[in-house]
């Protein structure tokens, strides 16, 4: 049973550019959260997806944008990367809320040059 | 307090000695506090779940306290093994499942 995967793992970008980062939920997990981990901080709560609507969202810039797919598969989207951008993004599945428990994925590495 | 913090940010332990170390979260609106072992290039991996006053976990050389009224939870290490060198990240959960990380306690076992 494969747990949380994400992709890429690591990630260069410009200032300005575009990015989308992918994630699958582990089997029969039905939610996916987005984190962002700066350096020398906790994971912070960027978005919560359910049933293909967000249904939570963090203290994040629309710049910040997501999308979950019929089979569960979520994207993460930023737009305009800036240089504070750079974190590692994790991503975390669930079964419904996920209060009792998420299970994370190994994250995407994302630097902005 | 309205934010999660841990303290200290990191330490360093002798193997075989045992250490602790605490979240701090807020005290209201609290659903459930879960500890993560975070090991460098792998996943979060859950350690505990703990949802009442006074709950006590217990995972082989690792358990944790619960304070729900003092908002707090104490994370205990007993006998420390090098494989116990990982950062250890607290997080406290609302009703609504939205999940607020601590920085974390890095700790490193040192032969």
């Amino acid at each position: 049973d494969a747990g949380v995967t994400q992709s890429p793992t690591h990630l260069i970008k410009t200032r300005g550019q575009q990015v989308t980062l992918r994630c699958s939920p582990k089997s029969g997990h039905d939610t996916v959260s987005w984190y962002q981990q700066a350096l020398g901080q906790g994971p912070q709560f960027i978005f919560q997806y359910y049933e293909e609507e967000e249904r939570q969202r963090g203290n994040f810039p629309d710049r910040f944008s997501g999308h979950q797919f019929p089979n569960y598969s979520s994207e993460l989207n930023v737009n305009a990367l800036l240089l504070g951008d750079s974190a590692l993004y994790l991503c975390a599945s669930s079964l419904g809320t996920g209060v009792d428990e998420q299970f994370f994925g190994p994250g995407t590495r994302l630097t902005v040059l | 307090i309205l934010n999660v913090e841990q303290s200290p940010q990191s330490l360093h332990v002798q193997e075989g000695d045992s250490t602790n170390f605490t979240c701090s979260f807020p005290s209201s609106n609290f659903y459930a506090l879960h500890w993560y072992r975070w090991e460098t290039a792998k996943s979060p991996e859950a350690l505990f779940v703990m949802t009442l006053n006074g709950d006590e976990k217990k995972k082989g050389r690792i358990s944790a306290t619960l304070n729900t009224k003092e908002g707090y939870s104490y994370l205990y290490i007993k006998g420390s093994q090098p494989e116990d060198s990982a950062t250890y990240l607290c997080a406290f959960t609302d009703s609504w499942g939205k999940f607020q990380f601590g920085a974390g306690t890095q700790v490193v076992v040192t032969p």
